[in-house]
């Protein structure tokens, strides 16, 4: 089991949906972040909350909208998604962002949503 | 610029083998990172090792080992006696300065008995 939670495991939606993706940690992390991954590549990174505000938006469209309603939590509202946007939707947290400090400790990775769009 | 390379994208072995999966980075920075990650079939990224910059002792947990060498920015992951259930993508990734992780593309391992 891992310490980072997500859910739904799995997704099926339409174009024309609405839903949302949620991420939960309990270890007291105050970085949360949002990957999207397609089969046979790396992680690539969407989003990144620091302190519950958004640090970093790697110019993912707007048809992915991430909340963190509090230091625990990180959604990924999803409106309007292409084909193309089927992938393994990953969350992670860590202790802090940057990597500058003497004893950064690494990011935690969920089990991912397994996203598929029609 | 931050960079992490996997120049091995699939290695297959039989059952106690032993296999080294090859990464190698470049930063400018000083102060950096290295992680290996395991992603099995399920999705799930875990956690293998965190590595620092000062720290190049080489470690071993039960049949891993790693061995850090900043002369050639190498930081090497060994399987020894492998095993099915080390059949998985392996990701070694860079942390430094103000930059976001940055993973390498990854290395394909398949254990076979």
């Amino acid at each position: 089991d891992t310490e980072v939670t997500q859910t739904p495991k799995h997704l099926v939606m339409g174009m024309t949906n609405k839903k949302s993706l949620k991420c939960e940690q309990h270890m007291g992390h105050r970085a949360m972040y949002w990957y999207k991954q397609k089969a046979k590549k790396p992680p690539e990174l969407m989003f990144v909350y620091s302190y519950e505000k958004l640090s970093i938006n790697e110019s993912v469209p707007s048809r992915f909208s991430p909340e963190c309603p509090n230091s625990s939590l990180l959604n990924l509202h999803l409106h309007a998604l292409q084909p193309e946007d089927s992938a393994l939707y990953l969350c992670a947290s860590s202790q802090d962002q940057f990597g500058n400090r003497d004893s950064y400790q690494p990011q935690h990775f969920g089990d991912g949503t397994r996203l598929s769009i029609l | 610029a931050q960079k992490v390379t996997q120049a091995q994208t699939e290695i297959s072995v039989v059952e106690k083998e032993d296999v080294t999966l090859d990464c190698v980075y470049e930063t400018r920075d000083t102060t950096y990172y290295l992680f290996w990650y395991k992603q099995p079939p399920s999705g799930e990224l875990v956690f293998l090792i965190r590595r620092n910059s000062f720290d190049e002792q080489n470690e071993i947990s039960g049949r891993y080992s790693w061995n850090f060498q900043k002369s050639t920015s190498s930081f090497n992951f060994t399987i020894t006696a492998s095993q099915v259930v080390d059949s998985a993508v392996y990701f070694c990734a860079l942390l430094s300065g103000y930059s976001t992780l940055t993973f390498g593309k990854g290395t394909m391992l398949l254990v076979s008995p």
